[in-house]
């Protein structure tokens, strides 16, 4: 057990719709990151937050937002899905990243989406 | 934007035969960290390299790290049935303060007959 909750584990929506995934860093972690894993695309990071605030983008689509609330725990909203959209979604966390320190991430479970 | 190349793709070895996979950066790198992700779960953190030229070793298995810290490698001796999974690197960058970016390869899955 890695320490990182993601909920729920399996969503199965229709296209045009909305979701919400929610994830909840280990305790102490500072950092959230979001990646996309598909059969054909591996690991895409989506975005980062620390501390609330948004760090760093990737391969986020605009119809895809996410915040870090300020119990730390974050969300990513799918908006406006599409077939495409089907895949897994990890959430990890890391430690409070400072130059010599362990900045590992941990990775949650996923959710898996299917989109229909 | 930073890229990380990984390869081989795929590699089907014969159980004890060795394996490698490698990393390239596009650019210089804080760390590089190793993954393994097994068939239907999540990606499990292996080991982190910080230092240039840094060497190492988990077992059967050997990290390596490059001198200009743009490159990888994991090795691992005498494959056994228990090592298959999807092997990822991932490059961490210092992008400015206090921030760090973490780029993956797209993983090596390997795959290992008994």
């Amino acid at each position: 057990d890695s320490g990182v909750t993601q909920t729920p584990k399996h969503l199965i929506t229709a296209t045009g719709q909305r979701v919400t995934l929610r994830c909840s860093p280990r305790s102490g972690d500072l950092s959230v990151y979001w990646y996309q894993q598909s059969l054909d695309q591996g690991l895409q990071f989506l975005i980062q937050y620390y501390n609330g605030e948004e760090r760093a983008k990737g391969n986020i689509l605009e119809r895809f937002s996410a915040q870090q609330f300020p119990d730390l725990h974050s969300e990513l909203n799918l908006s406006s899905l599409e077939l495409g959209d089907s895949a897994l979604y990890f959430c990890a966390s890391s430690p409070r990243t400072l130059v010599g320190t362990n900045t590992e991430a941990f990775f949650g479970q996923g959710t898996r989406l299917t989109v229909v | 934007g930073q890229q990380v190349m990984q390869i081989p793709q795929y590699q089907h070895v014969q159980e004890g035969e060795d394996f490698t996979t490698y990393c390239n950066s596009s650019t210089t790198l804080s760390n590089i960290q190793w993954y393994k992700q097994r068939p239907g779960g999540h990606p499990v953190f292996l080991i982190q390299l910080v230092k240039s030229g840094e060497v190492k070793k988990q077992k059967r298995l050997t990290f390596q790290f490059g001198e200009a810290k743009k490159n990888s490698s994991l090795h691992i001796t005498a494959t056994q049935t228990t090592d298959v999974g999807t092997y990822f690197c991932a490059g961490m960058r210092n992008s400015g303060g206090s921030n760090y970016k973490l780029t993956f390869g797209k993983g090596t899955l390997l795959t290992v007959n008994p």
